[in-house]
C-alpha cells in the first residue's frame, strides 16, 4: 500500500526566510505525489503535482517540490517565506495500484510564519 | 472556473438523526471522492465513484452511505449519527484515474449535537 510521511508536525519560520517541509513516500509502483495547502476553514486547494514528468516541479505562490527517487523524497520549499504562507500544508499520494485511485494523505505540517 | 461545489457549506445534527451531503464536481470529470478530516487531522478516504459505479472503498461505517448519479453528483447519507461523526467532508473530483489532479471543494462542516 501506498504512503506518505510527513516529517514535523509544525514548522516555524521567519519572514523572508526559506520553508522547507519534509514528505517520503512509500509505494511499490511509480507514485504520483501531491502538496496541498488548507487554510483555516477553508478546503484543500493543489500546490503542485508530480506526474512522472520532470523532477523538479513548480506550483502556485512560489512554491516548489523536487521528486527524489533515491531518497523516496517529495519535499516542499520556497526560497522566500510571507506572512500569507501560514497554513497547514498535506502531501498526498496516489500509486494508481490495485487499491484505486484515491489519494492519501500525510498527517499534515502546520506552517507558522512569523515576523 | 467552475469549481466542486459542495452543499451544505454547515449542517448541525442531533444524535441519531440523518443527515445528506451533496457534490457536484468539476463538469466533464466522472470520478468522485469522499474523505472527512476530523479536528486537527488528515482528510481520511471514505469512498469513491466512477462513472457512477463505486471504485474504491475506505474506511467508511456502515451506517453511511452514498451515490453517484447519471449527471455525476454524488451524495453522502450518514445515518444514525454519532458525536464523533462531527467533522469536515470533502468532495473531490477528478477526470478518470487523477492524472491531472483532484479538485477538492469547500466542504461540509457537520456538527453533531
Amino acid at each position: 500500500a501506498q504512503s506518505v510521511t510527513q516529517l514535523g508536525s509544525h514548522v516555524s519560520v521567519s519572514e523572508g526566510a526559506l520553508v522547507l517541509l519534509r514528505c517520503n513516500y512509500s509505494s511499490s509502483v511509480p507514485p504520483y505525489l501531491f502538496w496541498y495547502v488548507q487554510y483555516p476553514n477553508q478546503g484543500l486547494q493543489l500546490l503542485l503535482k508530480y506526474t512522472s514528468a520532470a523532477t523538479l516541479v513548480k506550483g502556485i505562490n512560489g512554491f516548489e517540490a523536487e521528486f527524489k527517487k533515491s531518497e523516496t523524497s517529495f519535499h516542499l520549499t520556497k526560497p522566500s517565506a510571507h506572512m500569507s504562507d501560514a497554513a497547514e500544508y498535506f502531501c498526498a499520494v496516489n500509486a494508481l495500484t490495485g487499491g484505486g485511485n484515491k489519494l492519501t494523505f500525510g498527517t499534515g505540517t502546520q506552517l507558522k510564519v512569523e515576523l | 472556473a467552475a469549481g466542486v461545489i459542495q452543499s451544505p457549506r454547515h449542517l448541525i445534527k442531533e444524535k441519531r438523526e440523518t443527515a445528506t451531503l451533496k457534490c457536484y464536481p468539476i463538469p466533464r470529470h466522472d470520478t468522485v471522492y469522499w474523505y472527512q478530516q476530523g479536528p486537527g487531522q488528515d482528510p481520511q478516504f471514505l469512498i469513491s465513484f466512477y462513472e457512477k459505479m463505486q471504485s474504491d472503498k475506505g474506511s467508511i461505517p456502515d451506517r453511511f452511505s452514498a451515490q453517484q448519479f447519471s449527471d455525476y453528483h454524488s451524495e453522502l447519507n450518514m445515518s444514525s449519527l454519532e458525536l464523533g461523526d462531527s467533522a469536515l467532508y470533502f468532495c473531490a473530483s477528478s477526470l478518470g484515474r487523477g492524472d491531472y489532479g483532484y479538485t477538492f471543494g469547500s466542504g461540509t462542516r457537520l456538527t453533531v449535537v
